[in-house]
C-alpha cells in the first residue's frame, strides 16, 4: 500500500524566503506526482504535475523536482510572499491496472509567510 | 464553466439519517472520485468511476454508496449517517490522455456534521 509522508508539518518563514517542502513515497511504481494547493475552507488547486519519467517541473516561482528512486519529491518555493500561505499537499497517482487515476495523498503542510 | 460543483456546502445530520452529496462536472471527463478529508490525514480516496456505469471501491468505501449514470453527475449516498463520517468531502474529475489521468479538478468541498 502507497503511504505518502510530508515534512515539514507546518513551516512559518518571513517574507522573501525561498523554502523547500518534503514529499516522500513508499512505492516507486507510480504514474505521477502533483502538487496541491489548499486554501482555508476551500478546494485543491493543482499546481504541478510531474511525469514519472520526469525529473522536475517549473511553473513561476514554483519548481517541484521527482527523484522516483528514492521516493522523494521536493516543492521549491522562491521569494515566498504572504499570498503564499496555504496548505501544501502532495499526492501520488498510482501506475496502472485497476488503480489507474488514483491518488494518494499526504498530510499536507501548512504554510504560513508573515510580512 | 463552472467546473465541479458539489452541494450542499455544509450539512448537519443526525446518526442514522441518509442523505446524498451532489457532483456535477461539466468537462467531459471521463474519470471522477470522491475524497474525504480529516485533520493530520490528508484526503483518502472514497469511491471512483472510470465512466458512466462503472466505480469501484477506493481506500474507506464502507458506509458509502455511488453510482454513475451519466459523465457528468457522481452523487455520493450516505446509507446511515455515524458520527465517524464527520468530515469534508471532496469531489474530482479528470480525464485521460494516452492511458494516463491528467488535470484534477476538485469541487469546493461539503462539511458535513453527524451528531
Amino acid at each position: 500500500k502507497q503511504e505518502v509522508t510530508q515534512i515539514p508539518a507546518a513551516l512559518s518563514v518571513p517574507e522573501g524566503e525561498n523554502l523547500v517542502l518534503n514529499c516522500s513515497f513508499t512505492d516507486s511504481a507510480i504514474y505521477n506526482l502533483q502538487w496541491f494547493r489548499q486554501d482555508p475552507g476551500k478546494g485543491l488547486t493543482s499546481l504541478l504535475l510531474i511525469q514519472s519519467s520526469q525529473r522536475e517541473q517549473t511553473s513561476g516561482r514554483l519548481n517541484a523536482s521527482l527523484d522516483k528512486s528514492s521516493g522523494r519529491s521536493t516543492l521549491y518555493i522562491a521569494a515566498s510572499q504572504p499570498g503564499d500561505s496555504a496548505t501544501y499537499l502532495c499526492a501520488v497517482g498510482d501506475a496502472g491496472g485497476t488503480s489507474y487515476g488514483k491518488l494518494t495523498f499526504g498530510q499536507g503542510t501548512i504554510l504560513t509567510v508573515h510580512p | 464553466n463552472a467546473g465541479v460543483t458539489q452541494t450542499p456546502k455544509f450539512q448537519v445530520l443526525k446518526t442514522g439519517q441518509s442523505m446524498t452529496l451532489q457532483c456535477a462536472q461539466d468537462m467531459n471527463h471521463e474519470y471522477m472520485s470522491w475524497y474525504r478529508q480529516d485533520p493530520g490525514m490528508g484526503l483518502r480516496l472514497i469511491h471512483y468511476s472510470v465512466g458512466a456505469g462503472i466505480t469501484d471501491q477506493g481506500e474507506v468505501p464502507n458506509g458509502y454508496n455511488v453510482s454513475r449514470s451519466t459523465t457528468e453527475d457522481f452523487p455520493l449516498r450516505l446509507l446511515s449517517a455515524a458520527p465517524s463520517q464527520t468530515s469534508v468531502y471532496f469531489c474530482a474529475s479528470s480525464y485521460s490522455v494516452t492511458g494516463g489521468y491528467y488535470g484534477y479538478t476538485f469541487g469546493s468541498g461539503t462539511r458535513l456534521t453527524v451528531v
